[in-house]
């Protein structure tokens, strides 16, 4: 069946450091992806999405390309934020109303 | 602000009380759904609704009842609950297209007692 797999973390990092959070997908077709960030005490918010192979998305200094060879959708960031702690999401949408969550990547930022 | 208003935030509830959480959508969008947040699970599909009509059930007790009156409010009916149904659970909207993203509530926490 369809699935998404990326790390659970913790991963923390210091303010500046470079961000790189892998995301893999098991899908039928070519479906839409999407990063979602879950601040906390909050809901999911889009991050930043793709809709076709070598589309980049991009959003708030977060790139991720959608890389059809490899069934990937890596996200990246040059240089992240203590703003920046919170967990995300990979998210394939694999029908009309379907999209594929797992259980999300802890980010810490230390200043 | 998301166009996604859930209430209430936070509800504590008994094994036997019967309570409701609401969510309303004011982006114009046909589809809402109901999902759940539990600590170290996959977020979890819970209900879809399309245009009034229910298109996804995902195996879920009947405990938890689903409402959605108009495109605009969604409802989850609780009753009977037990400790494990603990969790945040999120209300979404979309416009349904082929990559059409969802828009999220910020969560009702829910506690059973």
């Amino acid at each position: 069946g369809d699935s998404v797999t990326q790390m659970e973390g913790p991963v923390t990092l210091s303010e500046e450091a470079f961000l790189t959070i892998n995301c893999t997908y098991t899908a039928t077709g070519y479906p839409s992806l999407f990063w979602y960030v879950q601040y906390p005490g909050e809901g999911l918010q889009l991050l930043l999405k793709a809709t076709k192979a070598d589309d980049k998305g991009s959003n708030k200094g977060f790139e991720a390309t959608y890389r059809k060879e490899t069934t990937s959708f890596h996200l990246e960031k040059g240089s992240v934020q203590v703003s920046d702690s919170a967990v995300y999401f990979c998210a394939p949408q694999t029908g009309t109303y379907k999209y594929i969550f797992g259980t999300g990547t802890r980010l810490k930022v230390l200043a | 602000e998301t166009g996604v208003t859930q209430t209430p935030r936070h509800l504590v509830m008994g094994m036997t009380n019967k309570k409701s959480l609401k969510c309303e959508q004011h982006l114009g969008h046909n589809a809402m759904y109901w999902y759940k947040q539990s600590a170290k699970k996959p977020l979890e599909l819970m209900f879809v609704y399309n245009f009034k009509e229910q298109t996804e059930n995902n195996s879920v007790p009947s405990r938890f009842s689903p409402e959605c009156p108009n495109s605009s409010h969604l409802f989850l009916h609780l009753h009977t609950l037990q400790p494990e149904d603990s969790a945040l659970y999120l209300c979404a909207s979309s416009q349904v297209t082929s990559s059409g993203e969802l828009f999220f509530g910020e969560g009702s926490r829910l506690t059973v007692l």
